[in-house]
C-alpha cells in the first residue's frame, strides 16, 4: 500500500539528548513536510524539502535539524537546543497531480522528560 | 504576514448543521484547504477551494470569498464521529507551503 510512515508512534527520552524522528514515504512525492502540533494548537512548519539533497527552515526552525538524502525519507532530529520538544510531530508529503494536496503521515507523540 | 482565524470551539447536536468559518489575511493566495483531526491521529484532508463558491462533497460542503478572505466548512446531518477538530490552511502564492489556524474542536451531543 501507499502511503506515509512514521514510528516510532510514542517516544520518550531524557532532557538533553538529541533524538532523530523517521519518515517514510512510497508515493513518489517530490515534497515532505516537518510540523510540530502542541496541545489545542494547529500546526506550525519546522522544514520542508521539495527536492533530494535540498531543504528550507519553515517558522520555528531552531533546534532542529533534517537530511533529505533520498526520495523517500526525510528525517528530522530535535536537538538539546530546542527548549520545549514535547509535542506531537507529523510528517506531511506532497504530489504534484490534483490538487496537490498534502497528506499526512500518523504522527510521534515525543515527550522528553 | 500570514493571519488565520477560526474558532476555538463549537458545540453542536445529532443530526443538526453546523458551519465552521475560517478569515485570512495572507500576503499570497493559491488555495485553501480544510482537514479532519481526530484527537491524536494525522489530519485527513477534506475539501480544496481555490475559485469563489461552494464545494460540495456529500454530508460535507466548503465555501470560499477571495474577496472577503472568508471561507467556511459546512457539516450536515452530523454523526458523533464528526467530533474532530478542524483546520483551516492557505497555500502561499508558490504553492509550496501551507500556513494552518489553530484549528476549531468541534463536539457533537446526543
Amino acid at each position: 500500500d501507499g502511503g506515509i510512515t512514521q514510528s516510532p508512534k510514542y517516544l520518550f527520552r531524557k532532557e538533553g539528548q538529541n533524538v532523530t524522528l523517521s519518515c517514510e514515504q512510497n508515493l513518489n512525492h517530490d515534497a515532505m513536510y516537518w510540523y510540530r502540533q502542541d496541545p489545542g494548537q494547529g500546526l506550525r512548519l519546522i522544514y520542508y524539502s521539495q527536492i533530494v539533497n535540498d531543504f528550507q527552515k519553515g517558522d520555528i526552525a531552531e533546534g532542529y535539524s533534517v537530511s533529505r538524502e533520498k526520495k523517500e525519507s526525510f528525517p528530522l532530529t530535535v536537538t538539546s537546543a530546542q527548549k520545549n520538544p514535547t509535542a506531537f510531530y507529523l510528517c506531511a508529503s506532497r504530489g504534484r497531480e490534483g490538487t496537490d494536496t498534502q497528506y499526512f503521515g500518523p504522527g510521534t507523540r515525543l515527550t522528553v522528560l | 504576514g500570514q493571519n488565520i482565524d477560526q474558532p476555538t470551539e463549537m458545540t453542536a447536536t445529532e443530526g443538526a448543521i453546523v458551519q465552521i468559518n475560517c478569515t485570512y489575511q495572507t500576503s499570497g493566495f493559491n488555495g485553501l484547504f480544510w482537514y479532519q483531526q481526530h484527537a491524536g491521529e494525522a489530519p485527513t484532508f477534506l475539501s480544496y477551494n481555490v475559485l469563489d463558491g461552494l464545494e460540495e462533497k456529500g454530508r460535507f460542503s466548503s465555501f470560499l470569498s477571495r474577496s472577503k478572505g472568508y471561507s467556511y466548512l459546512l457539516l450536515k446531518e452530523l454523526q458523533m464521529k464528526d467530533s474532530a477538530s478542524y483546520l483551516c490552511a492557505v497555500r502561499d502564492n508558490a504553492g509550496n507551503m501551507l500556513t494552518f489556524g489553530g484549528g476549531t474542536r468541534l463536539m457533537v451531543k446526543p
